[in-house]
């Protein structure tokens, strides 16, 4: 099945520095999204990204297919970008979902 | 806009009773509806996806016996966690897709705690 690895699995920010998440899979890919997960643990879907590039204000989502990898560029971090950004994806066109473990990232002022 | 809402938010139910949640769709018709358990420490496990006029398929280590699963109308789904104990702790999440779609828009879970 599909693996997801997310790297790293911690980080921590001066507010105003960039980030820098990383998604690698072990398959072909149909669909991924990141996700943001928010300390009461609800998500958010910040990118709906299978292939290419998107930007959404500070956010930066890359998936390079050949590559089996999806990065998630956060610039300018705030505190309130704390928290676990999950990406998760799905391969075999069944619409099953795998999920990273999640990067937790903390942004301290 | 899509949204997905889950019932209830959070919930304690005693060690060997059931507990039933909800996932209601607003906005869009969920043609799939995908149920998740994250337990304490871990990441988003599959529990079972739910498609309409279709059978629902269940993941390996879940079990329709443990966690049946409704899903009557293109708006709504439910899930019970039968005879409960501590390893069913954990937020349940439910995300739904509509037709023609490939993203999930997912509720704000439901948080069980066992005791």
């Amino acid at each position: 099945g599909q693996q997801v690895q997310q790297s790293p699995a911690s980080l921590v920010l001066q507010e105003g520095e960039n980030a820098e998440l990383q998604c690698n899979f072990s398959t072909s890919l149909n669909s991924m999204q990141w996700f943001y997960q928010r300390p009461g643990g609800s998500l958010v879907s910040l990118f709906y990204n299978p292939s290419g590039t998107k930007h959404s204000g500070r956010l930066t989502s890359t998936t390079v297919i050949k590559e089996r990898r999806s990065s998630l560029h956060i610039s300018s971090s705030q505190t309130t970008d704390s928290g676990t950004y999950l990406c998760a994806l799905e391969s075999g066109g069944n619409y099953k979902y795998v999920f990273g473990a999640g990067t937790r990232l903390k942004v301290i002022a | 806009g899509a949204l997905v809402y889950q019932y209830p938010r959070r919930t304690i139910c005693k060690s060997g009773t059931s507990m039933r949640m909800e996932c209601q769709a607003v906005g869009f018709q969920a043609t799939s509806v995908a149920w998740y358990r994250q337990s304490p420490q871990k990441t988003f496990e599959l529990i079972a996806l739910s498609t309409v006029n279709s059978a629902i398929k269940y993941e390996q280590n879940f079990t329709q016996e443990k966690f049946p699963i409704s899903h009557p109308n293109l708006s709504f789904s439910s899930m019970t966690v039968l005879n409960a104990y501590l390893e069913d702790r954990g937020l349940y999440l439910c995300g739904a897709r509509r037709r023609g779609n490939s993203d999930y828009t997912f509720g704000s879970g439901t948080r069980l705690l066992v005791i």
